[in-house]
C-alpha cells in the first residue's frame, strides 16, 4: 500500500510570496493533518480535515489555510511568507482522525525555505 | 512548560545496548500514547501506539505508560546502527468534543546514535 505522498519535497520562497503544499493520504484514509515542524518548535498541530470539512485547528495565523478535495486529496496554502515560515511541512492521514484505531501516519514533508 | 517533556539528548550507545528513552507529559486527558522514529530528511514512522496505562512489545521495542506518574517510556533491546535517529513521543486525547482531531502533541525529540 502506497504511503503518504507529499509534493513538491523542497521550495524556495521569497518573502511576500505565497505557496501552496500538497499531500496525497494512504488509499481508504479519509484524514488528513497538517504540521509544522522547526528545530525550536518541534512538531506543531496546523489543522485537520475530514470529508472535505476543517474539524480541529492549531495556534497558526490566518495566512495557514487548507483545504481537503472529494477524493480526500488536502492542500495547504501559506499566503504572504515570512521568514519564520522555513521549515518542513508534514502531512498525516489516518481513517477517521486519533483515536484507538486510526494513528497518524506521515509522510516525508514538504521542506520550504523563505529568503 | 511544553505538554509533553522529552530530554532531547543526544543519546550515543554501542551495538547491542538496551535503550530507553523516557517523556513526562502534563494533560490529564491523554489517553493514546505514541512512538515515532524519525531518520533524517523523512517524516516521523509509527513505532508503537499504546492505549492509556500498560506495556506493548513489538519484536525489540517495548513501550510503558504510567498514567499515575505521567510517564512514557520506550525501550530498544539489542539496539542496532540502524536505529540510529531522532525518536519522538506524542500525547493524543479522546476524541469526544473533537478538540483532539488529527491533534498529537509531540515533545521535542531524542537523537540517538547507536555505534558500531
Amino acid at each position: 500500500k502506497a504511503g503518504v505522498t507529499q509534493t513538491p519535497r523542497y521550495l524556495i520562497k521569497t518573502r511576500g510570496q505565497q505557496v501552496t503544499l500538497s499531500c496525497s493520504p494512504i488509499s481508504g484514509h479519509r484524514s488528513v493533518s497538517w504540521y509544522q515542524q522547526t528545530p525550536g518548535q518541534g512538531l506543531q498541530f496546523l489543522f485537520e480535515y475530514f470529508s472535505e470539512t476543517q474539524r480541529n485547528k492549531g495556534n497558526f495565523p490566518g495566512r495557514f489555510s487548507g483545504r481537503q478535495f472529494s477524493n480526500s486529496r488536502s492542500e495547504m496554502n501559506v499566503s504572504t511568507l515570512e521568514l519564520g515560515d522555513s521549515a518542513l511541512y508534514l502531512c498525516a492521514s489516518s481513517l477517521v482522525g486519533t483515536g484507538s484505531t486510526s494513528p497518524l501516519h506521515f509522510g516525508n514533508g514538504t521542506r520550504l525555505t523563505v529568503t | 512548560q511544553k505538554e509533553v517533556e522529552q530530554d532531547p539528548g543526544p543519546l550515543s550507545v554501542p551495538e547491542g545496548a538496551i535503550v530507553s528513552l523516557n517523556c513526562t507529559y502534563s494533560n490529564s486527558a491523554f489517553q493514546y500514547f505514541m512512538w515515532y522514529r524519525q531518520y533524517s530528511r523523512k517524516g516521523p514512522e509509527l513505532l508503537m501506539y499504546t492505549y492509556s496505562s500498560g506495556n506493548k512489545e513489538d519484536g525489540r521495542f517495548t513501550a510503558q505508560v504510567d498514567k499515575s506518574s505521567k510517564y512514557i517510556s520506550l525501550f530498544i533491546r539489542d539496539s542496532q546502527p540502524s536505529d540510529s535517529a531522532t525518536y519522538l513521543c506524542a500525547g493524543s486525547d479522546d476524541d469526544a468534543g473533537g478538540t483532539s482531531y488529527g491533534k498529537l502533541t509531540f515533545g521535542q525529540g531524542t537523537i540517538l546514535t547507536v555505534h558500531p
